[in-house]
């Protein structure tokens, strides 16, 4: 069975402080996907990043960078530089690749950033 | 380009009523979902949809949920009688047909109270 641990259910920073959410999941496939949403309070969810279980390069995205570490199934998100705007829930999710065309995510359970100007 | 759409965007309702909530897909995605988030938990999926046909309804708590996709376009989601433990945000998502790791779409979510 699959699981998503989002240990961190609330963090708060300062303005311009570097944060980050962890994620850590469990998974018996070896063809996996994880992906990291965001939830602002208009409520919809956003699409942030994927990756697939055979690419372990981390990635940067201007502030937002993620590190994605097989060996601990850990893939966790950091924010540089946080601005208010980043205020948000944030949610880490699986899927699997074995099952083509049915890829239901498993979410986390999600961790509320705020960050105090 | 429209996104997932989802109607209505909150609904309060009493015990033992009926409920329709319904979500437009991003035009062309034949594959569409329906999750809930239930107080606070995980975002839990409850079935999937490939064009009209449910591809996985595994996570459909019970009888009283029934899902529909007419034509393979919007879908409809029931709650007949809804009880207490059925209030949550119901999120609606979309995604192409093919390929791995396919990028859902959600949309704002209904946010349904059962008083």
């Amino acid at each position: 069975a699959q699981k998503v641990t989002q240990a961190q259910t609330e963090i708060s920073v300062v303005e311009k402080e570097d944060v980050t959410l962890d994620c850590v999941y469990e998974t018996r496939d070896t063809t996996y996907y994880l992906f990291w949403y965001k939830q602002p309070p208009s409520g919809e969810l956003v699409f942030l990043i994927r990756r697939n279980s055979f690419d372990e390069q981390n990635e940067i995205s201007g502030r937002y960078s993620w590190n994605f570490q097989k060996s601990t199934s850990s893939f966790n998100f950091t924010i540089t530089a946080s601005q208010v705007v980043d205020s948000a829930v944030y949610f880490c999710a699986l899927s699997e690749g074995r099952n083509f065309g049915n890829e239901k995510l498993t979410f986390g359970t999600g961790t509320r950033l705020t960050i105090i100007p | 380009e429209a996104g997932v759409t989802q109607f209505p965007s909150h609904s309060v309702i009493e015990k033992g009523q009926t409920v329709t909530l319904r979500c437009d897909p991003i035009s062309g995605h034949d594959n569409l979902y329906w999750y809930r988030r239930v107080m606070g938990k995980e975002i839990k999926f409850l079935l999937h949809f490939v064009k009209e046909s449910k591809q996985d309804e595994s996570g459909m708590p019970n009888n009283r949920f029934l899902a529909e996709r007419t034509g393979g376009t919007y879908s409809t989601l029931k709650v007949q009688p809804a009880e207490l433990e059925d209030s949550g945000v119901y999120f609606c998502a979309s995604s192409q047909w093919g390929g791995s790791g396919n990028e859902q779409f959600f949309g704002p979510g209904t946010r349904l109270t059962v008083l």
